[in-house]
């Protein structure tokens, strides 16, 4: 079964830690996996997107990494703001026989960044 | 920033009444989705198109239709509203780049039904 589970549900740090979200999958054939940021009432927004030959990629103080072979990615938040306080969704896509991506999106793990 | 709307971004609502979200997009994607979202739980994929005059139901069931007569707009409408249809609706229009898909997400509409 097609599946991403994200880890830990919720999260709540100081401002200026640095925290890293756990996705692991079981989405096949893999395309992609992309790390969404939604805020509380907004639609998701794409921070990065990582393809099965990439094991790492930086969006500023957001960075992602791919462990293909486990089927394992993290997001890591460096120097937490206050801004960052939002739910972070791990999303995978596989490919569809005869074309086209079917997206698996994970639960999110809620993020609460405080003074 | 995504050039993709939705209103209203707030409604309530009594139990029979007929609504239609509306959902555009000035980016001129051909593909544009509905997902379904309750709080803290993942996006459902409910309908999805590949571009004017095309509808396709998504992987959640769902008594809501879906019309595709011009490329920027894609409204969902419920006949007759139930508490059970209060939830998040989010559109999302995607495009092809290198071979990847890239989904806008526009932000969303919280319908609560009564």
């Amino acid at each position: 079964k097609n599946q991403v589970e994200q880890s830990p549900q919720s999260l709540i740090i100081l401002e200026g830690k640095n925290c890293t979200l756990q996705c692991n999958y079981t989405v096949s054939p893999f395309s992609n996996l992309r790390w969404y940021k939604q805020d509380t009432g907004r639609g998701p927004v794409s921070l990065t997107i990582m393809t099965f030959s990439e094991n790492t990629k930086s969006n500023g103080r957001y960075t992602a990494t791919l462990d293909a072979d486990t089927k394992q990615s993290s997001l890591h938040i460096t120097a937490s703001q206050l801004s960052d306080s939002a739910s972070y969704i791990c999303v995978v896509s596989r490919g569809l026989t005869g074309g086209g991506n079917k997206l698996t999106f994970g639960t999110g793990t809620q993020l609460k960044v405080e003074l | 920033e995504a050039d993709i709307y939705q209103t209203p971004r707030y409604l309530v609502i009594g139990t029979g009444k007929k609504i239609t979200l509306e959902c555009s997009q000035t980016m001129g994607h051909d593909k544009m989705y509905w997902y379904q979202q309750d709080p803290g739980m993942e996006l459902h994929l409910i309908h999805y198109s590949y571009g004017v005059n095309s509808t396709e139901k998504g992987d959640l069931s769902s008594e809501s239709t879906v019309s595709r007569i011009r490329t920027e707009h894609f409204p969902l409408t419920l006949e007759s509203a139930r508490p059970s249809h209060t939830s998040q609706y989010l559109c999302a229009s995607s495009e092809l780049n290198g071979g990847v898909e890239t989904q806008y997400f526009g932000p969303g509409t919280r319908l609560l039904v009564l």
